[in-house]
């Protein structure tokens, strides 16, 4: 079974500050992983997704996040937090073969502080 | 740009009520999905679709059911709606796999079940 592990529901940074969302995934075999993001009153949309071609991950906005084997993680940074970056963040994951089952995590809601 | 639609933002219904929520995407994808999103509980597949008249159960089916009679159109019932199925819902499309391709998300509607 595949799951996701989000640390922390809520995160707070200030303007300008690094943003380190945390996801750790299980799965037995090697996983595709997502990051997602959700600003208010909105539906979500593809930051960033992982398929084994690079480890690091470049994504939308300035985000990016590296794939660790070695430590099952995936998580999420942007060297500088922008006020607008303050929206609902969710991993997710997934595998081949496993048939449009895209597994998410509880989220974890960042607040931007000026 | 995708555009997922979803009919409704906010609908307020009561127990046993017979509830329709609508989902429309202008992209001929092939797959569709319903998602509830719980706080604390992220992301939960409840149906999805891969193909015109074609379903499958995805993680918390009970209480529901779907319907899709053209391609652009995936329809969500709650043949008798019940407190507990009070959440946001979510529509998503894909043109593949949806573990390897990005999903594209509806802006969601509460439902509340009184």
């Amino acid at each position: 079974a595949q799951s996701v592990t989000q640390l922390g529901s809520h995160v707070s940074v200030s303007e300008g500050a690094l943003v380190l969302l945390r996801c750790n995934y299980s799965s037995s075999v090697p996983p595709y992983l997502f990051w997602y993001v959700q600003y208010p009153n909105q539906g979500l949309q593809l930051l960033l997704k992982y398929t084994s071609a690079a480890t690091l991950v470049k994504g939308i906005n300035g985000f990016e996040a590296e794939f660790k084997k070695s430590e099952t993680s995936f998580h999420l940074t942007k060297p500088s937090a922008h006020m607008s970056d303050a929206a609902e963040y969710f991993c997710a994951v997934a595998y081949s073969g496993g048939y449009q089952k895209v597994t998410f995590g509880t989220g974890t809601k960042l607040q931007v502080i000026p | 740009d995708v555009k997922v639609t979803q009919s409704s933002r906010y609908l307020v219904k009561r127990t046993g009520e017979k509830v329709f929520l609508e989902c429309v995407q202008d992209m001929d994808h092939e797959n569709m999905f319903w998602y509830r999103q719980d706080p604390g509980l992220g992301l939960r597949l409840i149906y999805f679709s891969y193909d015109v008249k074609m379903k499958e159960k995805g993680d918390i089916p009970e209480g529901y059911s779907v319907s899709r009679e053209k391609k652009e159109r995936f329809s969500l019932i709650l043949e008798s709606a019940s407190t507990n199925q009070t959440s946001m819902y979510l529509c998503a499309s894909s043109w593949g796999d949806a573990t390897n391709e990005k999903l594209f998300f509806g802006s969601g509607t509460q439902l509340s079940v009184l």
